[in-house]
């Protein structure tokens, strides 16, 4: 089965810049979604289809997709980022895999 | 403004059923993919299953962890999605959540809406 990879965890200072990298086989020809996470809330789309953004959704949040990496980039990290982060694709149109999270920490 | 709200969570025996729902509202719930994830407490993501539109059959696609167990199923009709669990066991314990994307918006395979969720617990 498919597997997405992604490192626990990564912390970055306000204001720098944080980059969450989720790893898969051949994950560059896939559609790589990603979304946030906060304690006791329910997820929150924060890029789709590698790196178009919702309405509502900073432009500090960018995203790209390539060979065996997709990255969510967060620029200009703020406390109010802080979350755990999943990456998501749809394997063949069969099943749906995500990532295991990454715990951001704004420290 | 969309809405999906998830009821039927409990507390549940080992062997035990129970079914969850999901009321939509705010779209266009016949044309939508429906689909149902869960999260185990302090755990990640698992997806549990689709429900596809009319026009796709109303095809239904499981996580093999619980294929022959759930069923899902849903009613245009009353802008609903179900999901019937049976012979739940210990691993099932997470919140269960609905959720759904336009067709238009990823292909409907990424989740722009998510419901509350429901907590359910499989425990003697």
């Amino acid at each position: 089965s498919y597997v997405l990879t992604q490192p626990p965890s990564v912390s970055v200072a306000p204001g720098q810049t944080a980059r969450i990298t989720c790893g898969g086989n051949n994950i560059g020809i896939k559609s790589v979604h990603w979304y946030q996470q906060k304690p006791g809330q329910a997820p929150v789309l924060v890029l789709y289809d590698d790196s178009d953004r919702p309405s509502g959704i900073p432009d500090r949040f960018s995203g790209s997709n390539s060979g065996n990496t997709a990255t969510l980039t967060i620029s200009r990290v703020e406390a109010g980022d802080e979350a755990d982060y999943y990456c998501h694709v749809w394997e063949s149109s069969r099943y749906v895999v995500f990532g295991r999270g990454t715990q951001l920490t704004v420290l | 403004e969309v809405q999906l709200v998830e009821s039927g969570g409990g507390l549940v025996q080992p062997g035990g059923s129970l079914r969850l729902s999901c009321a939509a509202s705010g779209f266009t719930f016949s044309d939508h993919y429906m689909d149902w994830v869960r999260q185990a407490p302090g755990k990640g993501l698992e997806w549990v299953g689709r429900a596809r539109d009319k026009a796709n059959a109303y095809t239904i696609q499981y996580a093999a962890s619980v294929k022959g167990r759930f069923t899902i199923s849903r009613d245009d009709s009353k802008n609903s999605l179900y999901l019937q669990m049976n012979s739940l066991k210990t691993e099932d314990t997470a919140v269960y959540y609905c959720a759904t994307s336009s067709l238009a918006f990823c292909g409907g395979d990424c989740y722009r809406y998510w419901g509350q969720g429901t907590l359910v617990t499989v425990s003697s």
